[in-house]
């Protein structure tokens, strides 16, 4: 069964910084796909990124951007000039591509964005 | 589009009682998902449904929980008889099936069930 690690349970940082959360995964897989979710307080999930896995590239998305090392099993989210409203939980996401369509979720982290 | 719907936004209701979560996916989606979300055990799946057919029920919990999609705009998730641990969110998502523009899960804004 896949398994996604998020090491991180909370961050904090100052308006206008760059972050880095981390997450991992393992599967046996070769093709999937890796998402990460925001929930902020309003209790929404919002997606944020996808990257496919047979894709080298990384993805990007505004100021959200991916590092995803297949080999390493990692898929880390750098969000750069951090905003107010970029304040929530983040969780990334695995999902095969056999068969069953589920997301396998981490535990999420936390993050804030201080003034 | 209005996204999925989900209703009520929060119930509360005492131990023993039934209770039903609602959920109306965005038209045209083919699959339709149910997740619980603690503090304790994070976002985990409960079942889903491809096309109104049930094809994964591994994560309901217990027989008190059950699940149905009687047609495609309208999925319920029903506790019977609800217990205190079962306070948690509950989510409902719904997608394209892969291959379709690759569309992920959409999700709704989620059932806050608290069990006195």
């Amino acid at each position: 069964a896949q398994t996604v690690t998020q090491s991180q349970p909370e961050m904090s940082v100052q308006e206008a910084e760059t972050v880095t959360l981390s997450c991992t995964y393992d599967t046996s897989e070769s093709n999937y796909y890796l998402f990460w979710y925001k929930q902020p307080p309003s209790r929404q999930m919002i997606l944020v990124i996808r990257q496919e896995a047979y894709k080298q590239q990384n993805a990007t998305e505004n100021r959200f951007s991916v590092n995803f090392q297949k080999a390493a099993k990692s898929f880390s989210l750098k969000i750069s000039d951090s905003q107010l409203g970029d304040t929530a939980m983040y969780f990334c996401a695995f999902m095969t591509l056999q068969g069953a369509q589920k997301l396998v979720f981490g535990q999420g982290t936390r993050l804030t964005i201080n003034p | 589009d209005a996204g999925v719907i989900q209703s009520p936004r929060h119930e509360v209701t005492e131990m023993g009682q039934e209770v039903t979560l609602r959920c109306k996916p965005i038209s045209g989606h083919d699959y339709l998902f149910w997740y619980r979300q603690t503090m304790m055990r994070g976002l985990e799946l409960l079942i889903y449904f491809n096309n109104n057919v049930p094809i994964d029920d591994s994560g309901m919990p217990e027989d008190r929980f059950s699940a149905k999609m009687p047609n495609a705009s309208f999925s319920t998730l029903k506790i019977q008889p609800s217990e205190p641990r079962d306070s948690a969110v509950y989510f409902c998502a719904s997608s394209l099936a892969w291959g379709m523009g690759n569309q992920p899960q959409h999700f709704g804004d989620g059932t806050r069930l608290s069990i006195l």
